[in-house]
Parts: structure tokens; C-alpha cells; sequence
């Protein structure tokens, strides 16, 4: 079983449409990352967490909303999803001493 | 966080050894090198980082200049399940500084392995 899930995998939704994008993790990291891949500008951090009552804006956080439900789950909520949202989201954990990230398979989201 | 400069493109045959170099003229003392990778359709992968000496692991080897303003990943033995996207990263290792957390990816190079 994958250390990283996301779920959903592929998402297609309208404008103004809320939607959640859920990750999950095995690893027993405190550590989570929630980025944005769209081609051209390689991946972008949006928010990350060090730990369930800790949650940090990222470069590109505006127009979304995290949540650290436990210390395995941690969820992306885009409120009222716009067009431009249009990308490729990857959760990522990571532990302290080193702090390698690793990755989720993804989640393509497609806001018409 | 110091900035990294790798080629678009390389490619590469089957079986044959890799070198994807990286500069990073602007290096800090407290950057740590760091390479990830990224197969199609997949989320990155990490691969290897350093910090002055070579490394070497399972996956690849790590090639460090003395003055650490280059860097190589050398891949011994291209297989096609390496081609990727090859990005080289630095990060600050500071402990308790606002940039701990943070991987910054470039645009990395895309590699090309032909049977």
C-alpha cells in the first residue's frame, strides 16, 4: 500500500463549486505539504503543517484553506474554485532530521 | 534560498552512465544539496542530497565540487524507468529558520533515455 494517498485522483468541477482534496499518510510524519504543479512553473508550496496545531501559509496560498484532522490526514479546500485553479496538487510528508519529502501520486483537478 | 541552474534537456542510451550537472554559484554554507526526480504522471521522488563530501546510494551518486558551486548526479546505469524531470535543489538546513520546510523546485532537467 502507497505511504501517500490523495484522494480524489482526477476532479472536474465548475466555478464558485467548493471542493476538498484529502490526503493521507502511513509514514508517521509530522510533517505535510500541500503543492500545486502547473507546466511551466514547476511545483508550488501552498500551505504546510509541522505538526496537527501547527498550519503555515505557503507562497500561493490565497484561495485556499488547509486542515490537519490528525497526523495523518491533512486536507486542501479550495472555497469557491476559480479556473486558474486548473493544476496538478500533490501532498507530500516529511520527517524532522532530514526533512526528504515524499509525495503522493497526485490529484488533477479541472475547474471549468 | 540560493538559486540553481540545470540544462533543459539531456538525453541519454540504455544502460549507459548519466551525468546531470547543476550549478549553484551562490551556495551558503548552511545549504544541504539536494536532487528529486519526477517520472511521468508521478509525484517527486527524492534521490540523494549532500553537503561536501560525494555520496553515493542506491538510486544514484552525488558528485560535489570542492568550492560547492557545482554539483553532479550520476546515474551509473541509465535504465528507461529513469527518464524524468532531474531537479536540483538547495535548502537550508538552519534549524528553526522559516525556510526549513520548504523544497523549492526549478524548472529541472528532463531526461531522455533511449532503448
Amino acid at each position: 500500500d502507497a505511504d501517500v494517498t490523495q484522494t480524489p485522483r482526477n476532479r472536474i468541477t465548475k466555478t464558485g463549486k467548493r471542493i476538498m482534496l484529502e490526503c493521507s499518510q502511513t509514514k508517521g510524519h509530522d510533517r505535510m505539504y500541500w503543492y500545486r504543479q502547473d507546466p511551466g512553473l514547476g511545483l508550488r508550496l501552498i500551505y504546510y503543517s509541522f505538526d496537527v496545531k501547527d498550519i503555515n501559509k505557503g507562497e500561493i496560498s490565497d484561495g485556499y484553506s488547509v486542515s490537519r484532522q490528525a497526523q495523518a490526514k491533512f486536507s486542501l479546500s479550495l472555497e469557491s474554485a476559480i479556473p486558474n485553479q486548473t493544476a496538478l496538487y500533490f501532498c507530500a510528508t516529511s520527517d524532522g532530521p532530514t526533512d526528504t519529502q515524499y509525495f503522493g501520486p497526485g490529484t488533477r483537478l479541472t475547474v471549468l | 534560498d540560493a538559486k540553481t541552474t540545470q540544462p533543459n534537456s539531456m538525453e541519454s542510451n540504455e544502460e549507459e552512465p548519466v551525468h546531470l550537472p547543476c550549478n549553484h554559484s551562490t551556495i551558503s554554507g548552511t545549504d544541504y544539496i539536494h536532487w528529486y526526480r519526477q517520472l511521468p504522471s508521478q509525484g517527486p521522488e527524492y534521490v540523494i542530497h549532500g553537503l561536501t563530501s560525494n555520496v553515493n546510494n542506491r538510486m544514484a551518486s552525488l558528485a560535489i565540487a570542492e568550492d560547492r558551486k557545482s554539483s553532479t548526479l550520476i546515474l551509473h546505469r541509465a535504465t528507461l524507468r529513469d527518464a524524468a524531470v532531474y531537479y536540483c535543489i538547495l535548502r537550508d538546513f538552519n534549524a528553526g529558520g522559516t525556510s526549513y520546510g520548504k523544497l523549492t523546485f526549478g524548472q529541472g532537467t528532463i531526461l531522455t533515455v533511449h532503448p
